[in-house]
Parts: structure tokens; sequence; C-alpha cells
């Protein structure tokens, strides 16, 4: 069974400061997603990455897949607290049709 | 675009009552959609995959008889929990498929629906 393993668990930092959430595994994905999610309610999808040492960027938001394409970073500068919540990343496995989430990155962005 | 909706948003039940979640994809037709279950402060936990016209694929450790999902148009899936105890209390998240680049596989998920059994 594959795993992803997202570091750190938890993560409370001050409004302004930068951070990096990491997603690792040591089986290949052929596409990985990140999401975020708020107390309640669903993920919602930040970003899809397909293509070994891709980087996309989404405001603040770095994302990028390893050129292995078995693990991933999110880099966000400058955290604003409308930042706070849970960052899951999920890997496709090649020729699935199903995600495997990691276990969340839990950010607190405090004012 | 790529919306998905849910129903109820969340719902209160006495044990041994059976409760139907729908799944809806908006904007967009879905041939697979997935059910999840989430347990507080933790990930997604894949339960089943929702096929159109075909059955249901459980994933290890999920009871078939006690999670019946049904895929009956290319945007609608129902998880029904059957006969419902306080364990089965948690948060049911949906999602459906959508198909852009071969071997990209991007998942739009539901709000989610928090089931309480009493």
């Amino acid at each position: 069974t594959q795993l992803l393993e997202q570091s750190p668990q938890f993560l409370s930092i001050q409004e302004g400061e930068n951070l990096t959430v990491y997603c690792n595994s040591s089986s290949v994905f052929s596409s990985l997603q990140w999401y975020r999610q708020e107390p309640g309610e669903g993920p919602v999808l930040l970003v899809t990455v397909v293509t070994g040492g891709e980087v996309k960027k989404l405001k603040r938001l770095t994302f990028q897949f390893g050129d292995a394409r078995k693990d991933s970073s999110l880099h966000i500068t400058a955290a604003q607290p409308g930042d706070t919540g849970l960052y899951l990343c999920a890997g496709a496995n090649p020729g699935s049709y199903k995600l495997i989430f990691g276990s969340g990155t839990r950010l607190l962005v405090r004012p | 675009g790529a919306v998905v909706s849910q129903h109820p948003s969340w719902v209160i039940c006495k044990s041994g009552t059976s409760v139907k979640i729908e799944c809806r994809s908006l904007d967009f037709q879905a041939t697979t959609m997935f059910w999840y279950r989430q347990f507080p402060k933790q990930s997604l936990m894949l339960m089943a995959t929702s096929n159109e016209g075909s059955k249901a694929t459980y994933e290890q450790g999920v009871e078939k008889d006690k999670f019946l999902i049904n895929h009956a148009s290319l945007t609608l899936s129902t998880l029904t929990v059957t006969s419902a105890h306080p364990e089965d209390s948690s948060f049911y998240i949906c999602s459906a498929r959508a198909n852009g680049v071969a071997g990209q596989e991007t998942q739009y998920f539901g709000p989610g629906t928090r089931l309480l059994v009493l």
C-alpha cells in the first residue's frame, strides 16, 4: 500500500512568516493534488501537478512536484490568518482513479 | 465550474435507523464518484468508489451491506448508512472525478455531511 507522509503535522506561526509543508512517498505518482480544508467543510482543490520538477504558483503559494514524482512541497510566503486550515496532499497511482491522501498538516497563522 | 453538492449537510438520527446522503455533480458529468469518511482532526479515508451504472467497489474493511452505494446517473451518487449506530457518527465527504489530461486525476469534493447517531 502506498503511503503519503506529510510533515509537519502541526504548525503554528505568526502572521508574515514563511512556511513549507512536505509530502513524501517511496512510490511514483502520476499526479499530485494539494487541497485545503476548513472545519466542517469539504477539501478545496488548490493545485494539481503532473510533470516531474513542475512548479506552480497561486498568489503566495508555491507548489513543487519532485523530479521523480515521489514528493511535493507547498511553500507559503508571508502567511496570513486566512491561510489557517488543514492542508492535504493526495496522489494518484499510475493507472488508478483513486487518490491516496496524506495525513494532513494543520496550519494556524496567528495575527 | 466543477461544483459538487451534498445533501443533507448534517443529520441526527436514532440508533437503528437508516440515513441516505446524496452527492451531486452540478455542472459536469461524473462517471466515477468517491465516498470518504473523516474522523476529527484526521485525514480522509476512502470508503468506496462509486461507478455509474455498476456496482460500487469497497475498500478493505468497509462493510458493503452497511454502506449501500447507488450511482444511478452521471450526476448523482447516494450513500445509505443502514441500521446506523453511534460508531457510524462521522463526517462523510463525497468527491467526483473530473477528467482532464490523461493521467491527471482531479477530484472535486462536496461540502460534507456530518452524521450524528444517538
